[in-house]
This record gives C-alpha cells, structure tokens and sequence, in this order.
C-alpha cells in the first residue's frame, strides 16, 4: 500500500525551529518529486516546498524562503522539512504530498498534481 | 504567481442534485488543473487531473472539464458521502503551485 506518514510536529515558541519528516511506503520513492502543502486551521490548502526525486533541486514559497528547507533521504524513503525562525502565521497542518507527473520518461519528468497524501502533522506557534 | 479563483465558497445541496464548482485561472493553464476533495480533520483526496481525467477509483459521478482559464467540477448525482470542501489546483506554473480558496458544498 502506497503510504505517507507525517511526523514531528508540536508547539514550538515565535522564533524557534522544528523539523518535520515523512516516511515513504510502497512506491519507489527516489523516483517521484515530493511536497509540503499547509493549512492553517480553518482556511484552505498552501503549497509551501518541493523537491525533485533526487533531491537536487528545491522550490519554496514567497512565504517561507529563506527560512525553510526541504530534503531527503531516499536511502530512507524520507521527506523532510526544517523549519526555522517560526512565525504565528506558520500554525498549520503541515501534510506531505507525492507527485503524479504528467510526464514520466526518456530522461524527462513534468511535475503534476498530488496523488498520495500524508494524514498531516500540526505546527502550532506559540508563546 | 497565478491566481486561482473558486466559486461559489459555498454551497448548499440535496443528495440527487447535479452540482457545478467552477474554478478561474488568472492566466492560461493550460489543461494542468486538478481538483481534490477534503472531508473535516482528513488530508485532501485527488479527484480529477489534467483538467478532465478521473483518477483511479473516484466514482464516475464526478467529472471535469474546461483549458485555458475556465474550469469545472460537476458531481452528477450528490451522495451523502460528497459532502466535503472541493479545491482546485493549478501545476502549469510552479513555483509557486497554487490552490483555490475552496468550495464548501454542505446538505441542504
């Protein structure tokens, strides 16, 4: 069974940092780009970083650059994300998604949408 | 970035009624829409890529269309089990992908 599994979310003070990882199943997992989509409580969903299946490439949002990183371990099947200098505004869900590419082959990989989903990990920031 | 833009934000239905969600890019994207289904505290569900594709195991009940700008969700014949909040989701242009605000479709 394909699956993701959130971890290492928590109450964190303004300014502090926390590290959040998720854990990869059933699929081949170097093979796939990998994100991080937020939401804060009651509002909607926000893409906040990607990163190719081989790690060498990164993409953040306006919102965190600057103070996020994403990674990965594929000798571990794990996605990570290293968040620091937490904002108020950063309370959210934080779930790692998979990508389903619109295209796969000859050396070529287009990103698309998001077809598994982990069950999420809250990030609440707060004094 | 582009922005996405869902209406209505909300929505009231009965189980049996035929439903449209409709979803507007700020520019051109293409056919690189999806639309995804999210049930109160559970993470969102793929329901339709490339605009109009099903994906696997979504009932065929659903279904979507529109290039371009305009796009739409159509539910043919409401269940119990669809009322959720519907978003889309643009992957033309990234960073950053974007989402719209959602639709929140409840019972009537």
């Amino acid at each position: 069974e394909v699956q993701l599994l959130e971890s290492g979310g928590g109450l964190v003070q303004p300014g502090g940092s926390l590290r959040l990882s998720c854990a990869a199943s059933g699929f081949t997992f170097s093979s796939y780009a990998m994100s991080w989509v937020r939401q804060a409580p009651g509002k909607g969903l926000e893409w906040v970083s990607a990163i190719s299946g081989s790690g060498g490439s990164t993409y953040y949002a306006d919102s965190v650059k600057g103070r996020f990183t994403i990674s990965r371990d594929n000798s571990k099947n794990t996605l990570y994300l290293q968040m620091n200098s937490l904002r108020a505004e950063d309370t959210a869900v934080y779930y790692c998604a998979k990508d389903f590419p619109y295209y796969y082959g000859s050396g070529s990989y287009y990103p698309g949408a998001f077809d598994i989903w982990g069950q999420g990990t809250m990030v609440t920031v707060s004094s | 970035a582009i922005r996405m833009t869902q209406s209505p934000s909300s929505f009231s239905a009965s189980t049996g009624d035929r439903v449209t969600i409709t979803c507007r890019a700020s520019q051109g994207i293409s056919s690189y829409l999806a639309w995804y289904q999210q049930k109160p505290g559970k993470a969102p569900k793929l329901l339709i890529y490339a605009a109009s594709t099903l994906q696997s195991g979504v009932p065929s009940r659903f279904s979507g269309s529109g290039s371009g700008t305009d796009f739409t969700l159509t539910i043919s014949c409401l269940q119990s089990e669809d009322f959720a909040t519907y978003y889309c989701q643009q992957y033309y242009s990234y960073p950053p992908y974007t989402f719209g605000q959602g639709t929140k479709l409840e019972i009537k």
